[in-house]
């Protein structure tokens, strides 16, 4: 089952705007990390992010991290068409001792010209 | 430097048979997990392999098998394919050590895309 879930699950928006997609997850964790999708092909590393960390950046990307929540969220400014994907967070579990990733179901973003 | 191989990239089976799927992960990386995709149940995890031994396993039947090779190769078998075995199976590699703070990226191929008619 799903560890968590992404919220929307749907986002449109026009280019230049910025998207925000949130995840929530439920056990504790070692870290997070968020993936892209295009459509039939395999996941793309966005970002990592430790559970002793509260926010990272890379480019147009900001992640953050609320332990005490059990939340995270994604923000990727000034989107371009090319950004229109399925965003994925994915947790490791602290229990269990590897590198099993547990995601949730993805937002689906459309970013329209 | 190459990212995570997987072949075949498209296979079509009848129910019944067995399938098995093969992964090849980054240079140096000694761990690599398997996870099935479908459009009702999303990404799941099915088992993950570190030094050849299996570190973790999903929830799913005694038909989902793996293994992996001295040179962290992978390969996960499906045999008496059902219908609801028809999927994208996607491999993943990391370095797979876990340390003091546990933080490997873990990068994935394009994934195998199987039919089961």
């Amino acid at each position: 089952s799903q560890q968590g879930e992404e919220d929307p699950q749907a986002l449109s928006i026009q280019e230049g705007e910025n998207a925000t997609m949130n995840c929530s997850y439920k056990t504790s964790i070692n870290n997070l990390q968020w993936y892209r999708q295009n459509s039939g092909r395999g996941l793309v590393h966005l970002i990592l992010i430790r559970s002793n960390e509260r926010e990272k950046h890379s480019g147009r990307l900001r992640v953050t991290l609320d332990t005490s929540k059990k939340s995270s969220s994604l923000l990727i400014t000034a989107s371009r068409a090319a950004d229109t994907a399925s965003y994925f967070c994915a947790t490791n579990p602290t229990q269990g001792g590897s590198e099993k990733l547990v995601f949730g179901k993805g937002t689906k973003l459309t970013v329209n010209p | 430097k190459a990212g995570v191989t997987q072949t075949p990239r498209y296979l079509i089976k009848t129910r019944g048979q067995q399938v098995t799927l093969s992964c090849s992960p980054i240079s140096g990386h000694r761990s690599v997990s398997w996870y099935q995709q479908t459009p009702g149940q999303g990404l799941q995890f099915l088992f993950e392999y570190f030094s050849e031994t299996q570190r973790n396993k999903g929830n799913f039947p005694g038909r989902f098998s793996g293994r992996q090779f001295s040179n962290s190769r992978s390969e996960m078998n499906v045999s008496t394919l059902e219908l609801g075995d028809s999927a994208l199976y996607l491999c993943a590699s990391s370095l797979g050590l876990r340390g003091l703070a546990p933080g490997n990226t873990i990068y994935f191929g394009e994934g195998s895309w199987l039919t089961v008619v």
